[in-house]
């Protein structure tokens, strides 16, 4: 059974600085990983996917990364803002187009 | 603008009650979803749909049920709401084919006394 897992489940930096935010799953055999981000109170946004064929994805200041054989990816957020504090989910796309969610790393950036 | 949307936002109900939590999308996406998330769990898949007529079970799928009878909807109803199924409710579509993003809703808080 697929198990993702994101370390630390909290954050807290001052503002300007980078953020790095970890996921990590058990099987390997993955079609794709896609970040979230989740406010208080609210739905999930997309922020990125990364195909199992690709190494990393970018989006503005949102890198992440994906090393499969490893089980790993990390997303970059550069020069950290107040408004990215948020929680952060990655989720693992298997077989039949099913997302397993990792529990999330909630970020307060400070300023 | 397309979008995907859920009603009600928030709900308290009483136990052994039915309810049914509404979802519409009008990206034209074959595939739909339904999580609930709690604390603890995460995100947890509980129904999805790949088209009209077609329902399948995820991980959580007990006294939960879908029906589709058209691409736009995905109703999940609660057949006898029980304490434990207090929850936060998320319906999420994606584009006909596989492994395609998902695009999530604003999500329904239910509460079961």
């Amino acid at each position: 059974k697929q198990e993702v897992t994101q370390i630390p489940a909290a954050l807290s930096v001052p503002e300007g600085e980078n953020l790095v935010l970890n996921c990590s799953f058990t099987d390997s055999a993955i079609y794709n990983l896609q970040w979230f981000r989740q406010d208080p109170g609210k739905g999930l946004t997309s922020l990125l996917l990364i195909q199992s064929s690709q190494r990393e994805q970018t989006s503005g200041r949102l890198n992440a990364s994906l090393d499969k054989s490893s089980g790993r990816s990390t997303l970059y957020i550069a020069a950290s803002q107040p408004g990215d504090s948020a929680t952060y989910l990655c989720a693992v796309q298997a077989a039949g187009n099913k997302l397993t969610f990792g529990g999330g790393t909630r970020v307060l950036v400070k300023p | 603008d397309a979008e995907i949307t859920q009603s009600p936002r928030h709900k308290i109900t009483e136990t052994g009650r039915q309810v049914t939590l509404a979802c519409h999308q009008t990206w034209n996406h074959n595939n739909m979803f339904w999580y609930r998330q709690d604390l603890g769990h995460g995100l947890r898949l509980i129904h999805y749909s790949y088209g009209v007529q077609d329902t399948n079970k995820g991980e959580v799928s007990d006294g939960y049920s879908v029906s589709r009878s058209n691409t736009e909807d995905l109703p999940l109803t609660l057949e006898s709401a029980a304490s434990s199924q207090t929850s936060v409710y998320f319906c999420a579509s994606s584009r006909t084919g596989t492994y395609n993003e998902q695009f999530f809703g604003p999500g329904t808080r239910l509460t079961v006394l």
